[in-house]
């Protein structure tokens, strides 16, 4: 399995709090991506990074901030959790991005209540 | 939106039969994956086929491409009861992203 770890795997919070969560990898690859799983849904690109400091927004990126101030951790917060963010989050990494015909390589996720 | 709809959403055959599983999608590509995802995990990939290729293998995974009808096809061989998993096709539908389609659940009968 590629060296990616997801923290915290389970978490329950309350609507109107912050919560980070961190993606960390170790094999130095340069995209790294936060997609959100839901029924019906499928996974949807919420942000992705192609390099340290830099990032752009996927589908779904209202309501969430990523940061990536090292090569191996791209963090996701949301600013203000809502219950619609209830969902199942991964994050993902690849070495040389979708038009490098790169596939990527997932973590186990992080499931996340909002009450 | 879309851009990958995998087709069905659900199979269940017998352990030793053959699964294909289809996908569609709407844009031109670079290529397309194939994942795999067990139940509370996250996805692991399969084959990733060029838009140039027509046809990939892997073990027993056969990929074919069919890029005038915007569709491919994952076909299992002899299934276990290890395969059953959801099964989703990703494209990059021309940009830096990966868009998946909502998968399709496959379930091996002993």
């Amino acid at each position: 399995d590629a060296g990616i770890t997801q923290s915290p795997r389970h978490k329950v919070t309350e609507t109107g709090t912050p919560v980070t969560l961190r993606c960390h990898q170790t094999e130095n690859h340069r995209y790294m991506y936060w997609y959100r799983q839901d029924p019906g849904h499928g996974l949807r690109l919420i942000h992705y990074s192609y390099g340290v400091k830099d990032t752009d927004k996927g589908e779904v990126s209202d309501g969430y901030s990523v940061s990536r101030s090292k090569t191996e951790d791209f963090l996701l917060t949301l600013e203000s959790a809502t219950s619609s963010q209830t969902s199942v989050y991964f994050c993902a990494i690849s070495p040389g991005g979708v038009r490098g015909n790169q596939p990527q390589h997932f973590g186990d996720g992080t499931r996340l209540s909002i009450l | 939106s879309q851009q990958g709809e995998e087709d069905p959403q659900a199979l269940s055959i017998q352990e030793g039969e053959n699964a294909t599983m289809n996908c569609s999608y709407k844009t031109s590509i670079n290529n397309l994956q194939w994942y795999r995802q067990n139940s509370g995990r996250g996805l692991v990939h399969l084959i990733l086929i060029r838009s140039n290729e027509r046809e990939k293998h892997s073990g027993r995974l056969r990929v074919t491409l069919d890029t005038s009808k915007k569709s491919s096809s994952l076909l299992i061989t002899a299934s276990r009861a290890a395969d059953t998993a959801s099964y989703f096709c990703a494209t990059d539908g021309g940009a830096q992203k990966l868009v998946f389609g909502q998968g399709t659940r496959l379930t091996i009968n002993p």
